[in-house]
């Protein structure tokens, strides 16, 4: 299976705590992207990168939140001091630059912070 | 910012019976590109159809389908001969350069 995986897909941590996220994107895209889904909603937009460069970052993403993409292929995403307005879905997609922009997503890591 | 509307929370469909699914946006951009995405509980996001704006002519996808009417800024889905494996979560989504803008949602509950 060569689609996008992402690990963990659970998380449970305590309020105030450090948390990571993975995100491996179809090998041959250069376009990876960070998504937050609440319960009933739909996926809004945290970030993307363009290979290794975070070319946008959506106000939703406070000074607690970090992602990096090093080398250009997987992606973190971490949350420090957790909140329990962090309990979401994040889910990482990934595509090609080829202005045919499909996304195409992971499973998502599932966050709850008590 | 574009918005997109889906106007119905839930709608529900006889097993091959065909259910039409609402989708409205907001844009000033000519060139961009729509899509469905499909969301059954606890599984992940999979793309059911795309529409790019230039194209007049509607997408098809086997038994999904769109009527795409630009001007009316309109992107509704149809499925035919509706599926149990058809329920799921979906999303409509707006894109014109990189990020995707998605619509509320609309769960689809197929009676067997």
């Amino acid at each position: 299976d060569t689609g996008v995986s992402q690990d963990p897909r659970h998380k449970i941590t305590k309020r105030g705590q450090n948390v990571t996220f993975r995100c491996d994107p179809i090998s041959e895209h250069n376009r990876l992207y960070w998504y937050r889904q609440t319960l009933g909603q739909g996926p809004e937009f945290l970030t993307y990168f363009q290979n290794e460069a975070q070319l946008e970052k959506s106000r939703l993403l406070s000074d607690r939140f970090s992602a990096e993409r090093p080398k250009g292929s997987f992606s973190t995403l971490e949350i420090q001091r957790t909140e329990q307005g962090d309990s979401a879905m994040y889910l990482c997609a990934s595509s090609l630059e080829t202005g045919q922009e499909t996304q195409y997503f992971g499973p998502g890591t599932r966050l709850l912070v008590l | 910012a574009q918005t997109v509307t889906q106007s119905q929370p839930e709608m529900s469909v006889q097993e091959a019976e065909t259910v039409t699914l609402s989708c409205t946006y907001d844009t000033s951009e000519s060139d961009y590109y729509l899509f469905w995405y499909k969301q059954p509980p606890s599984r992940q996001m999979i793309l059911v159809i795309r529409q790019e704006a230039y194209k007049q002519q509607n997408a098809t996808e086997n038994r999904f389908s769109v009527n795409f009417q630009k001007a009316a800024k309109s992107f509704s889905l149809k499925i035919s001969d509706s599926q149990l494996g058809d329920a799921a979560m979906y999303f409509c989504a707006y894109n014109s350069d990189y990020k995707l803008s998605f619509g509320a949602g609309t769960t689809v509950t197929v009676r067997a």
